[in-house]
Order: C-alpha cells, then structure tokens, then sequence
C-alpha cells in the first residue's frame, strides 16, 4: 500500500559528525514534504519543509534533499551536537490529500561523545 | 515563540467512560488537527478542522471520537467510551494555512492512559 517509512531504525553517529537520515515514499503524488524531531516525552517538532518543486533546501545545520526520481529524501545535520539526538520522522502531504499528514515509522538518532 | 498547548498531559481513565483531550492551537492559525501515536509506533492521523467543521478524518476517528471549538481558543476532542486500544499519546497540531502549504506544528500531547 501507499507508505512513507525510513530505512533505518536507529542511527549512530559521533559529536561533531554529520548525520543522514533517510526517507523513502511511495506515491509519486506527494508534494510536500516535512522533517520533524522528537525528544522523549514531547511532541514533533518541525524543523524544515520542501515542497516537490524542489530538490534541496537548507535551515540552519539542516539539509533536506528530495529525489523525486526514486522517491526518497533526506535530511543533513551537520556536525551533531548531543541535543540532536532524538526520533526523527519524515512526513508527506499529497496531492488531493487534504491536510492529512502521514508519518513515516522514525529513525532514532544516537550522538555518541 | 507561539507553540500548542495541551492539558492535561497525563490521563488515566476507565475503560468506558468519556474522556475529553483539550488543546490551545497558535493563535493566528486557521487549520487544527488531532494525531495519536500508540507506543513505540509512528504517528497517525485522525482528523483534521477548518472554519467550524470537520474537513477530514481518518477510519480511526469512528462515532466515539468528536472534536469541537467551544469558543475562540481552545480545540477539544472527545472520546464518548473509551476503550483499552485507545491508550496512545495524542497530540493537537495547528497550522497556518491548508497542510498542504504550510508546516504542522505539533503540541507535547497528552497520554491516555485507559485501565
């Protein structure tokens, strides 16, 4: 069926080392894309968007790039800091869905010091 | 910076009863949603609200789920009977505009707790 998940489950990485999460998705009628955090115990927040006429947008440490071509995403941290570490979800709006979002399952991130 | 609120954080309920989940959105927002996230799985939709009525809702959000908008802040959603399989977090969520053009932003939530 129709999904949005991740490949892995947890990611390692040291203090001071980029981090690529990964997203993949499956409808090709997704055109908006947000990545969004989560600590223990909070709720997701947002940290960057892209929509589907775009291929890669940058925040601040944060890198989020789209392939439509193959479906897949993924968002760039630069140099990891502890506060990084966190669940990090993809979610997808598509074309005729509403405002519904759909998450994809979480990559847990580690920062090891 | 604004942010969605949610009380209380922690509920504990029995099963059958009525349990009400409140939320205040950000306050120049239009668009109000509610998501559950069951333990240890990802987050899911429930529905969604815009000008009063409901604009979208998932298979979850049966007949025991109603939202409402008593007055001009707050977002509330209603659960009639409760039953164990709705322990999950939920989470309130508001945006700007229609989610297809503007950034979710999601609450702490509140954690249900059904005995």
């Amino acid at each position: 069926g129709e999904s949005v998940g991740l490949h892995l489950p947890t990611l390692s990485v040291q203090e001071g080392d980029n981090s690529i999460i990964n997203c993949a998705y499956s409808n090709s009628a997704s055109d908006y894309f947000i990545w969004y955090k989560q600590e223990s115990g909070k709720g997701p927040q947002f940290i960057i968007d892209i929509r589907s006429n775009m291929d890669k947008r940058q925040g601040q440490r944060v890198t989020v790039l789209l392939n439509k071509t193959v479906k897949h995403l993924s968002l760039q941290i630069a140099a990891t800091q502890p506060g990084d570490s966190a669940v990090y979800f993809c979610a997808e709006n598509r074309r005729g869905g509403g405002n519904k979002l759909t998450f994809g399952t979480g990559t847990q991130l580690k920062v090891e010091l | 910076e604004p942010e969605v609120t949610q009380t209380p954080s922690h509920q504990v309920t029995q099963m059958g009863q009525e349990v009400i989940l409140r939320c205040v959105p950000i306050s120049n927002h239009l668009y109000f949603y509610w998501y559950r996230q069951i333990l240890g799985q990802k987050v899911e939709f429930l529905v969604s609200f815009y000008n009063n009525e409901i604009s979208e809702k998932s298979e979850i959000f049966d007949d025991q789920f109603s939202v409402e908008r008593p007055d001009g802040s707050n977002f509330t959603l209603k659960i009639r009977s409760t039953k164990l399989e709705d322990s999950a977090m939920y989470f309130c969520a508001s945006s700007e505009s229609e989610g297809s053009n503007q950034p979710q932003h999601f609450g702490d939530g509140t954690r249900l707790s059904i005995l």
